[in-house]
């Protein structure tokens, strides 16, 4: 157990719909970063957020958007979605504090578009 | 795109050292070596980092070459449960973004 708890487990949704996904932190992490994984590859970085500021972003288009609150718990959200964006997206949170702190993931959103 | 080279996959025998190799000839002076590994369906969980120095901790030991363009990734007594496929990252400090690459699919087998 990591302390980082993402939700919901699964979700179902249709092309051109709208999708929210929750990640929180663990205690005392002021840092989350999300990730997308699709099936058979390595976790792809998509953004990441400190103290609710977004510093630094992947490969990714503007309708993968983000929030972090101030409790440091975050949302994923992604518009008009794609068959494409089928996979697991995970969170992880970290210190973001000095040298070699290590993230720390939840077990991940599997999200399936149809 | 990820700056290592790891094997595609890899087989240990259950109770033997598995030593996962790991590449990274364009690594810079301030860049650290991490190792993160997946087990199935499951968020990827932190094993061990590095500088330039072995480290050691419960889980695993990292040696890393004098020159830093590659390192080995060693758990000392492999059990069933140590099947996952295992990333190596290099990145400049905590709270920059991960690059993950395909990683090494180690199976321990009985």
């Amino acid at each position: 157990e990591t302390g980082v708890t993402q939700s919901p487990t699964h979700l179902i949704k249709t092309r051109g719909q709208q999708v929210t996904l929750r990640c929180s932190s663990q205690s005392g992490h002021n840092t989350v970063s999300w990730y997308q994984q699709a099936l058979g590859q390595g976790p792809q970085f998509i953004f990441q957020y400190y103290r609710e500021e977004e510093n630094g972003r992947g490969n990714f288009p503007p309708r993968f958007s983000g929030l972090q609150f101030p409790n440091y718990s975050s949302e994923l959200n992604v518009n008009a979605l794609e068959l494409d964006d089928s996979a697991l997206y995970l969170c992880a949170s970290s210190s973001g504090a000095g040298k070699g702190g290590e993230a720390f993931f939840g077990q991940g959103t599997r999200l399936t578009v149809v | 795109d990820a700056k290592t080279t790891q094997p595609t996959s890899m087989d240990c025998a259950e109770g033997r050292a598995a030593n996962l190799p790991c590449n990274h000839s364009t690594i810079s002076g301030n860049e650290y070596v991490y190792w993160y590994r997946q087990i199935h369906s499951q968020g990827p969980q932190y094993i061990i980092h590095g500088l330039k120095n072995n480290e050691t901790n419960e889980m695993a030991s990292l040696i890393i070459t004098e020159d830093r363009k590659s390192s080995t990734l060693i758990l000392p007594h492999a059990t069933l449960r140590d099947t996952a496929v295992y990333y190596c990252i290099v990145r400049f400090q905590a709270g920059t973004a991960l690059i993950f690459g395909k990683g090494t699919t180690l199976s321990v087998s009985s």
